[in-house]
């Protein structure tokens, strides 16, 4: 089974719909990320957890919540989604305690806003 | 502001070849710690190699194994025997050590290099 989970895999919708993206991880990481990729510009970070009580935003937060319910879930919301949040979403989780606080992905839900 | 560049945004190899995907970053700290990443047509991100910057000696992990150059702030890497499951999209990323706490846990990534491996 999967450590990282991302539903949906992919999604339409249409403008000013509201929309979830939701993430569980298995690993038991306490640290948990939202990224989104578009094509020419890598990955992008839009909101991260250090812990169930700590939300931070990142680069590009504008347009997106978030809410950390446990541990093991994370999930972005686009109150009302338009046209250039279409793209490849990523959650990632990672263990600060190890010598290095490598970030594991989810297997990314593609979302397309009409 | 940290920022990484790869200037090579499409490259192609002949299996069983040795292929170099370039990477170069912009810092102004001194502790950090440098990855790449795989992304196949599955489209999911697999954590290849990864590099602490005070350590001189390079990364290797099997086929994969990266020149890292801080003074020059590059970060290459270098497949061995290319495989045709080696046909991925590769990022390049940064995250900088803050000292006396965890790490910021904040990865830059680059725009990323699509590699083709040829039969």
């Amino acid at each position: 089974d999967a450590d990282v989970t991302q539903t949906p895999r992919n999604r339409i919708t249409k403008t000013g719909k509201r929309i979830m993206l939701e993430c569980s991880q298995t690993k038991g990481h306490d640290r948990m990320y939202w990224y989104r990729q578009d094509p020419g510009l890598g990955l992008r970070l839009i909101y991260y957890s250090f812990d169930v009580k700590d939300i931070n935003k990142g680069e590009i937060s504008d347009g997106y919540s978030v809410s950390r319910q446990a541990q093991a879930k994370f999930s972005l919301s686009l109150e009302s989604a338009i046209p250039n949040q279409t793209a490849l979403y990523f959650c990632a989780t990672s263990d600060p305690s190890g010598r290095v606080d490598t970030q594991y992905f989810g297997p990314g839900t593609r979302l397309t806003v009409l | 502001a940290q920022t990484v560049t790869q200037s090579q945004p499409e490259m192609s190899v002949q299996e069983a070849e040795t292929v170099t995907l370039s990477c170069t970053y912009d810092t102004s700290e001194n502790n950090y710690y440098l990855f790449w990443y795989k992304q196949p047509p599955s489209r999911q991100m697999i954590l290849v190699i990864r590099q602490e910057a005070y350590k001189q000696q390079n990364a290797t992990e099997n086929r994969f194994s990266v020149n890292f150059q801080k003074a020059a702030k590059s970060f290459s890497l270098k497949i061995s025997d290319s495989q045709l499951g080696d046909t991925a999209m590769y990022f390049c990323a940064f995250m900088k050590h803050v000292s006396g706490s965890s790490n910021t846990g904040k990865l830059i990534f680059g725009q990323g290099t699509t590699l083709q491996v040829k039969p």
